[in-house]
């Protein structure tokens, strides 16, 4: 079965300092992974995804995650926050299943940015 | 191009009660999710629609939970009776097909008092 771990339930950043978002993953294949982000009384929107091509992904907004194999990680990154990017983020595996396919959410993080 | 739309956005009932939630998806999309997320975990898959038929509902809770899509375009998931346990936000979204982005609606905020 597909799972995905988000490491930290809260993180809280500065604007303008990085951000880094922390997701590791459990897959027995190649895995299809994604951010998601959902503002409040929003819907979710899709912020990037790795479909086994270029292992550095660029996302919206100036997101980006990098796949990494040997340590079954995918973490969100930006090198500046903004405080639009206050959120909460989820890290998503895609389980197929024959005729079914569907995606696995992680339990979010909730990104805090303080001016 | 618009969006997945659901309503009624809020809805408060009392335990054992009747409720149901309407979803249009995105004009096109042939698959249609719904998603239950409880507060402060992911959304989980209820149910999903290949056009009006049904190709994953195995974590549905058949004994009280139901859903349908009547000519592949809108759909409605209904609860009865509801449970306290059902509190949550139920999420629509839909895609092109079943391997393609999917879009998701602002959801149904739920409260079984």
């Amino acid at each position: 079965a597909q799972s995905v771990t988000q490491l930290d339930s809260h993180v809280s950043v500065s604007e303008g300092t990085p951000v880094l978002l922390r997701c590791n993953y459990s897959s027995s294949y190649s895995p299809s992974l994604f951010w998601y982000v959902q503002h409040p009384n929003k819907g979710l929107q899709l912020l990037l995804k790795y479909t086994s091509a270029a292992t550095l992904v660029k996302g919206i907004n100036g997101f980006e995650a990098e796949f990494k194999k040997s340590e079954t990680s995918f973490h969100l990154t930006k090198p500046s926050a903004h405080m639009s990017d206050a959120a909460e983020y989820f890290c998503v595996v895609m389980e197929y299943g024959g005729a079914t396919n569907k995606l696995i959410f992680g339990t979010g993080t909730l990104l805090a940015v303080q001016p | 191009e618009a969006g997945v739309a659901q309503s009624p956005r809020y809805k408060i009932i009392e335990k054992r009660q009747s409720v149901a939630f309407w979803c249009n998806p995105i004009s096109g999309h042939a698959t249609l999710y719904w998603y239950q997320q409880i507060l402060g975990q992911g959304p989980k898959l209820l149910i999903q629609f290949q056009n009006n038929g049904v190709v994953d509902d195995s974590q549905l809770p058949k004994d009280r939970f139901s859903a349908e899509r009547l000519k592949g375009v809108d759909s409605t998931l209904k609860i009865q009776p509801a449970k306290l346990e059902d509190s949550a936000v139920y999420l629509c979204a839909s895609s092109i097909g079943r391997l393609y982005e999917q879009y998701f609606g602002p959801g149904t905020r739920l409260t079984v008092t």
